[in-house]
């Protein structure tokens, strides 16, 4: 069993729409959560991250928690082209001597102008 | 600040044959990651080092990948020999710690092609 699930989509949106982003993860000791978009071809870049039940904001970006789901999301308001990337959850567990992130394999994220 | 730096950023390879990747992580980061990402998969961290030692490498094929971090700084992870489901891009990411919410910053990665 996978233990970071996410709809690889593709995922379409029309501009300026919300776009819904979901993420479940197994392991119930998970720590922190984390967002991170891959433009194609280049690296992951972080998009921000929580660790409390609850809706954390940044700007056009939401990441909502619910522990007792195991579910994760991140809502991205008045989407854009340039949103138009893959969009990786992770979860932080408990490695061998240390925290790791655990990654799932990430939803394609279409912005239609 | 400067970001991670990795080199080379492209490689072609014949199957059997050895590779070498190399990994400057941002200064003052003492945890630094291996990670092999597969195209349309995320990420898999390899190994994990925090300072000059392995925290955790109980996903690197051990029978052909290794991994060193010489003096808590650079890393270089080799492959020898290489088979063709090694191609993918290899990304090295450093964290200032390994605790709860402290962040992994990426470098652009290594793509390899094994023919």
């Amino acid at each position: 069993q996978k233990e970071v699930e996410q709809n690889s989509g593709p995922l379409s949106v029309p501009e300026g729409a919300i776009a819904s982003l979901n993420c479940t993860y197994s392991d119930r000791g998970s720590q922190s959560f984390f967002w991170y978009r891959q433009y194609s071809g280049k690296s992951p870049e972080l998009i921000m991250f929580i660790y409390s039940n609850g809706d954390k904001e940044d700007g056009r970006f939401t990441a909502q928690l619910n522990k007792a789901s195991q579910y994760v999301s991140l809502l991205i308001r008045d989407s854009q082209p340039s949103d138009s990337a893959t969009y990786l959850c992770a979860a932080q567990v408990s490695g061998r001597g240390a925290q790791k992130l655990v990654f799932g394999q990430g939803t394609r994220l279409t912005i239609n102008p | 600040e400067a970001g991670v730096a990795q080199s080379p950023r492209y490689k072609i390879i014949e199957k059997r044959q050895s590779v070498a990747f190399w990994c400057n992580p941002i200064s003052g980061h003492a945890t630094l990651y291996w990670y092999q990402q597969i195209l349309g998969q995320g990420p898999k961290l390899l190994i994990q080092f925090q300072n000059n030692g392995v925290v955790d490498d109980s996903q690197l094929p051990k029978d052909r990948f290794s991994a060193e971090r010489l003096k808590g700084v650079d890393s270089t992870l080799k492959i020898q020999p290489a088979k063709l489901e090694d191609s993918a891009v290899y990304l090295c990411a450093s964290s200032p710690r390994a605790g709860r919410g402290y962040e992994q910053y990426f470098g652009p990665g290594t793509r390899l092609t094994v023919t």
